[in-house]
């Protein structure tokens, strides 16, 4: 078990530009969840996969972002036409699915746009 | 819309001292969860609370939960240095879909002094 595993670490991208982040879950667990954090707040929940079907999208979500989980595996997040206002750390977090358990968190991808 | 409040925000407190830090949310919910966050690192989950009068302790750190007052509260006693951090609460919010989203706190970040 090598916990949830989000690549890059860092990205540095210039405004207009897109952007895509990849996160692998824990091996057998099938619910996969995007958040956003900004400096001083707490995450800001985004999107949610059970297996490979997108069930929750936050209001955050602008048409500039999309997610996918094809092979109910490992997700990517892209940001088309990135603004000042992406830079974040984005969060990938995965459950088992099962009631009452706990969200297995990323080490995160800290955008930086320009 | 669920809102989750902590208080305090910000926190220093000596070492050796006992001290409580609070979330209050605004909606009824079934699951509240406690989560450590270490500078640049990613999400430690603490406690996950699920019923009103729930207790929980590990080491040095006990949550409670008051579903009625929508109210917890995790209690540091004896604080040591590596206890420093700052300490989410997040509450599930149930989306259309019947997504787990986490609304969470703003945190309170914790120092502690020797």
């Amino acid at each position: 078990d090598t916990g949830v595993s989000q690549d890059p670490r860092h990205k540095i991208t210039k405004r207009g530009q897109n952007v895509t982040f990849r996160c692998d879950p824990i091996s057998e667990h099938n619910r996969l969840y995007w958040y956003r954090q900004t400096l001083g707040q707490g995450p800001e929940f985004l999107t949610y996969f059970q297996n490979e079907a997108q069930l929750e999208k936050s209001r955050l979500l602008s048409d500039r972002f999309s997610a996918e989980r094809p092979k109910g595996s490992f997700s990517t997040l892209e940001i088309q036409r990135t603004e000042q206002g992406d830079s974040a750390m984005y969060l990938c977090a995965s459950s088992l699915g099962r009631e009452n358990e706990k969200l297995f968190f990323g080490s995160g991808t800290q955008l930086s746009v320009l | 819309e669920l809102k989750v409040e902590q208080n305090p925000l910000f926190l220093s407190m000596q070492e050796g001292k006992n001290y409580t830090i609070y979330c209050n949310y605004s909606t009824t919910s079934d699951r509240l969860y406690w989560y450590r966050q270490d500078p640049g690192k990613s999400l430690e989950s603490l406690f996950v609370l699920l019923s009103n009068g729930a207790v929980k302790q590990e080491g040095r750190l006990m949550a409670s939960l008051d579903t009625k007052a929508r109210l917890s509260t995790l209690h540091i006693t004896a604080a040591v240095h590596d206890l420093s951090a700052t300490y989410f609460c997040a509450v599930l919010s149930r989306g259309g879909g019947g997504a787990d989203g986490l609304t969470f706190g703003k945190g309170t970040h914790l120092i502690i002094q020797p």
